[in-house]
């Protein structure tokens, strides 16, 4: 099955800086690569997602790059906000409605 | 009105019962799914039903059982409870297909 492997497993920034978290994957047939981010106490909400036919996508402060090549896809948030500090995580679908996911990242934003 | 919605939230019991949790979700979606995420937070696949047909099943103990009355629906059973089912549930369900899970509030169950 498919592995998604995740980092870094926390990650702290001040506000205003970048934050960066990376994934890398197993199954070359996965197709779709969504980005959720769990509030504490929360349920996990989608922020973004990108396709296998498409190396890059942005809304707003929050953009996705996929390189299906190397396998790997990667999470920007710039000029982050205090209410950016969550757990972020990662997947990848292989379809069959099989989503996997990272171990997450808990990104800190010190005001 | 709750897209996805699961009960109870919290639930506490001994080692050995066995318990459920319900999910359902209004948003007329075909595929609905049971996650667990343990104290590291890690999210782990468990079910997934389509059109009332299992069609993942993630090395999840016989114990964890899914049962789909209808679409809407996607309840789980749990027997003989042990220590490490201690975690999160979640509900989910998604058009089917690649594309956004929508997650219920989750259920902290825990077992003593």
């Amino acid at each position: 099955g498919e592995n998604v492997e995740q980092h870094p497993s926390t990650l702290s920034v001040q506000e205003g800086d970048s934050a960066v978290i990376k994934c890398t994957y197993s199954d070359s047939a996965s197709n779709y690569f969504p980005w959720y981010k769990q509030e504490l106490g929360k349920r996990p909400q989608l922020i973004i997602d990108i396709r296998s036919n498409v190396g890059e996508k942005k809304d707003q402060r929050i953009a996705v790059t996929l390189n299906k090549t190397a396998k790997h896809f990667s999470l920007h948030i710039t000029e982050t906000q205090p209410e950016d500090s969550a757990v972020y995580f990662c997947a990848a679908e292989t379809g069959a409605n099989n989503l996997f996911f990272g171990t997450g990242t808990r990104l800190t934003v010190i005001p | 009105d709750t897209a996805v919605s699961q009960t109870p939230k919290y639930l506490v019991t001994q080692m050995g019962n066995d318990k459920s949790i319900k999910c359902e979700q209004n948003l007329g979606h075909d595929t609905m799914y049971w996650y667990k995420q343990d104290s590291k937070k890690f999210l782990k696949i468990m079910f997934s039903y389509n059109n009332k047909e299992l069609i993942i099943n993630e090395t999840v103990p016989n114990r964890f059982s899914p049962k789909s009355p209808d679409k809407a629906h996607l309840n789980l059973h749990i027997n003989s409870l042990e220590l490490g089912d201690s975690a999160v549930y979640f509900c989910a369900s998604s058009r089917g297909g690649p594309g956004e899970l929508f997650f219920g509030e989750g259920s902290r169950l825990t077992v003593l």
